[in-house]
């Protein structure tokens, strides 16, 4: 049972590197996201996927880039890393929208990234 | 946008007590969640409520979604060590997406 797999676990960048977050899912779920959570912020929603070739932004895009080419990935690509990046990355899949009965989020065990 | 104010931060604990936490929003909502994280992992779907007034159960875990559809509450009752973790309310209305509390640390002495 793999459900939501995300690699690296860890990550430490140089300010204006670049790098990928890779997340992909066995559960042949239509929806994916991309969050990141600070301490005492909760999660934010930086993009989001309703199916294979459609990305929309969420709350905090800036600075990140999605794609969607399969059911299965949705890669997380930060292009000039920042401080203000450090934080700690989820990727989750739902079968359907949330806020329905098949909006169930399933995470993944997260990336935890430091731009240094 | 929509917010949501979860309270209290953290919590400390003797085990066997039982443990309240809310989320209040400024705006209504139609799904309220809660989700446990532990640390190191991911959240994790603990109940989830569809209807205001709705008061639902998982084991020792109760929640109910507020009359005003503004809030939630989340109880657990006799607390036990493996209940230690960040607890996030989420919320849902309209053609928002789901937004998240700034989470509840539990932490829990033996």
């Amino acid at each position: 049972n793999a459900g939501v797999t995300q690699t690296p676990k860890f990550r430490i960048l140089k300010i204006g590197q670049s790098m990928t977050l890779q997340c992909t899912q066995d559960m042949n779920h239509n929806y994916m996201y991309w969050y990141r959570q600070d301490p005492g912020m909760g999660l934010k929603l930086i993009y989001y996927s309703v199916g294979a070739g459609i990305t929309d932004k969420g709350e905090v895009p800036n600075g990140y880039n999605v794609s969607r080419s399969t059911t299965e990935d949705f890669p997380l690509r930060l292009e000039l890393a920042a401080p203000s990046q450090t934080s700690v990355y989820f990727c989750a899949s739902s079968p359907g929208a949330t806020g329905g009965a098949s909006g169930e989020l399933f995470f993944g065990e997260g990336s935890r990234l430091t731009v240094l | 946008g929509q917010q949501l104010n979860q309270s209290p931060q953290s919590m400390f604990i003797q085990e066997g007590e039982d443990v309240s936490m809310n989320c209040t929003s400024s705006s209504i909502f139609n799904t309220w969640l809660w989700y446990k994280q532990d640390p190191g992992e991911g959240p994790v779907l603990l109940i989830a409520l569809y209807k205001a007034g709705e008061l639902t159960s998982n084991g020792r875990l109760t929640a109910q979604f507020g009359i005003t559809r503004k809030d939630s509450f989340l109880n657990i009752s006799a607390s036990i060590p493996s209940d230690v973790g960040i607890y996030f309310c989420a919320g849902q209305g309209g053609a928002q997406k789901l937004v998240f509390g700034q989470g509840t640390r539990l932490t829990i002495n033996p």
